[in-house]
């Protein structure tokens, strides 16, 4: 069963930089694409990066992504008290022809 | 601009189905597929499938086949989601989404989500 991971929780201060990991279990992790989204709670998800690396419309560009064959992160910079939010990494699995989350990372 | 309206909260027995509508505007209906997605209180996302409002083609999760159905109205640009035999584990809020053309988990809009309570 593949499985994505993150840190439970990170933190920072206003103006800073912080990255988030995800990292996954699988072999075949470097031919996936991560997507990153933030969610508060009570409220929607929200599509940061997809592709690994793309931003959609009106995403920010404080917000940024990486990938390698094993990992990947999400990175905020500028940090904003509005950026405390969780963060969670997704891919498909076509293992079971869906999605697959992380379990999130908090932000504070 | 882009909007996904989904309808009210419910609250039902168990047992009983639920039908949830997410009226969509500001884009072509047809040309976006849209999922719908559940998060019970405190938990992950959980999938639940989704429908080509183009031709209603659907797919569905593993775990839900047979039990959810999905439809879509294009003269209305509504979809919806049934999910029938409810037990106490199916409350949670259900959310449907618009996907990016070409990725199955990327969702640029969302509905504001419903609240399904299953209880006696």
């Amino acid at each position: 069963q593949s499985v994505l991971t993150q840190t439970p929780s990170a933190s920072g201060t206003p103006g800073q930089r912080v990255s988030i990991s995800c990292s996954g279990n699988s072999s075949s992790f470097r031919n996936l694409y991560i997507y990153w989204y933030a969610q508060v709670p009570g409220s929607a998800p929200k599509l940061l990066i997809y592709r690994n690396n793309l931003r959609p419309s009106g995403v920010p560009d404080r917000f940024s992504a990486s990938k390698s064959a094993t990992s990947a992160s999400l990175a905020i910079s500028g940090l904003r008290p509005e950026d405390e939010s969780r963060y969670f990494c997704a891919t498909w699995d076509d293992s079971v022809d869906g999605p697959l989350f992380g379990s999130g990372t908090k932000l504070t | 601009q882009v909007h996904l309206v989904q309808s009210g909260p419910e609250l039902k027995k168990p047992g009983a189905s639920v039908k949830v509508s997410c009226k969509t505007s500001g884009y072509t209906f047809t040309s976006f597929y849209l999922h719908w997605v559940r998060q019970a209180p405190g938990q992950d996302l959980e999938w639940l499938g989704w429908i080509n409002p183009n031709n209603g083609g659907t797919k569905f999760a593993q775990n839900f086949q047979g039990r959810v159905t999905m439809t879509r109205d294009t003269s209305l640009t509504t979809a919806y989601m049934e999910v029938h035999r409810l037990t106490a584990d199916d409350t949670a809020v259900y959310y449907c989404s618009r996907e990016l053309p070409g990725y199955h988990t990327a969702w640029d809009f969302w509905g504001q989500g419903t609240q399904i309570t299953v209880s006696s």
